[in-house]
């Protein structure tokens, strides 16, 4: 199994600034999702983060946009950068260790 | 863009009854999983069938799978008020690796 938290678990930003999300998980794993959830939408992968190496990111999604780190093997990070009110959305973090986890998700509204 | 398509897309019924929900995809896969969300939170995992299995239960769920027809199926027996969330399908096209969301299903059990 897997526990994952993420910080913060919600915000409200002003448009034009950038947010950092924290993704800790309890156990090593090799590959992190970041996925985003906008209001009353489905989840949307933005990218998938390998330790040592560049996060591939899905169609629609750029780093200059979604920048992310991922400096060990139980952490990443994901910012949002230059946010709009269109950046408005859940994002989690996810792991697959056995199955599928989920970390609780962070809530951003830009205003 | 979302492999999975749900339907319905909203479904309201009396506390024990019968929810069945439905899942559509476009591409082979490598397993099908169920999720459950509560009012934006984190997603929780309910079942994962492989491509070579047929039908699952995990207490009052049954998920079946259609290869042929690239669908699947997810009924929840004897709902409770409890029961009311978000269900989304997912598809993975290879173990472990990462995942494509249908559109979910919004359940509301009415006590």
């Amino acid at each position: 199994s897997a526990v994952i938290s993420q910080k913060p678990s919600r915000d409200i930003c002003q448009r034009g600034t950038s947010l950092t999300i924290q993704c800790q998980v309890d156990s090593q794993v090799t590959m992190m999702f970041w996925y985003r959830q906008q209001p009353g939408q489905s989840l949307t992968l933005i990218a998938t983060a390998n330790q040592g190496s560049e996060a591939t990111y899905e169609s629609g999604f750029v780093i200059d946009k979604f920048p992310i780190s991922r400096p060990n093997l139980t952490f990443s990070t994901l910012t949002v950068s230059n946010m709009s009110p269109e950046d408005s959305s859940i994002y989690l973090c996810s792991v697959h260790a056995e199955t599928q986890y989920f970390g609780p998700g962070t809530r951003l509204l830009v205003l | 863009s979302q492999q999975g398509e749900e339907d319905p897309q909203a479904l309201s019924i009396q506390e024990g009854e019968n929810a069945t929900m439905n899942c559509s995809y476009k591409t082979s896969i490598n397993n099908l999983q169920w999720y459950r969300q509560n009012s934006g939170r984190g997603l929780v995992h309910l079942i994962l069938i492989r491509s070579n299995e047929r039908e699952k239960h995990s207490g009052r769920l049954r998920v079946t799978l259609d290869t042929s027809k690239k669908s699947s199926s997810l009924l929840i027996t004897a709902s409770r008020a409890a029961d009311t969330a978000s269900y989304f399908c997912a598809t993975s096209r290879a173990a472990g690796n990462k995942l494509t969301f249908g559109g979910g299903t919004r359940v509301l059990v009415k006590p």
